[in-house]
């Protein structure tokens, strides 16, 4: 079956600090891949996507590229804010054109101090 | 415009109660997607709805389980006979279906517990 995997946290960063989140995924034929994320008190948001191998989904300064070779899609971001505090989900969908359930990671809990 | 809404935004039921949840989706979104969210197994898919149709219901997570979507839009999660373990938070999602599949909207959710 499918599966993500990503580091589950706390991270903890300086703000202006570069930001890896790591993800890895295991799923049959070709999927789809997500980053959601979950700000304090708020719904879980679509951050960026990727669709096929070597796309790079990238939204509010946050990157991401489909490494089919290496089944990942880490998260980075060169230079987080305090206001990027929250909760990152990796998340892939295998069918259906995306039109299916997504498979969610247990999320990284992100924490940038002043 | 308006989001994906869900009613109530808590509720706390005890042990063998039946609950019903609720959720609007976006209007003209034709997929329907439940999750649950819950400290020990994260964010789990449970069903997802084309139309008024779900295709594959296996990722209820027991029969006590149920879900509907009537008109193409509002739909109702129902749990009989709850148990304890059925305390998390429940998402419900929609998106364009196969005209944007990928990009699915999250509602606020419903935060079940059950004593």
């Amino acid at each position: 079956g499918n599966s993500v995997t990503q580091m589950e946290g706390p991270v903890t960063l300086s703000e202006e600090a570069f930001l890896t989140i790591n993800c890895t995924y295991t799923a049959t034929g070709y999927p789809s891949l997500f980053w959601y994320v979950q700000y304090p008190g708020e719904g879980l948001q679509l951050l960026l996507k990727a669709t096929k191998a070597d796309d790079k989904g990238s939204n509010k300064g946050f990157e991401a590229t489909y490494r089919k070779e290496t089944t990942s899609f880490h998260l980075e971001k060169g230079s987080v804010q305090v206001s990027d505090s929250a909760v990152y989900f990796c998340a892939l969908s295998n069918g259906g054109g995306g039109a299916d359930g997504l498979t969610f990671g247990k999320g990284t809990h992100l924490i940038i101090q002043p | 415009g308006a989001g994906v809404s869900q009613s109530p935004s808590n509720k706390v039921t005890e042990k063998g109660k039946d609950v019903e949840l609720r959720c609007d989706p976006i209007s003209g979104h034709t997929a329907l997607y439940w999750y649950r969210q819950s400290l020990g197994q994260g964010l789990e898919f449970l069903i997802y709805f084309q139309g008024n149709s779900a295709p594959d219901k296996s990722g209820l997570p027991s029969d006590r389980f149920s879900a509907e979507r009537t008109g193409g839009s509002v739909s109702t999660l129902t749990i009989q006979r709850t148990q304890q373990e059925d305390s998390a938070v429940y998402l419900c999602a929609s998106s364009l279906g196969s005209l944007n599949p990928y990009e699915q909207y999250f509602g606020p959710g419903t935060r079940l517990t059950v004593t």
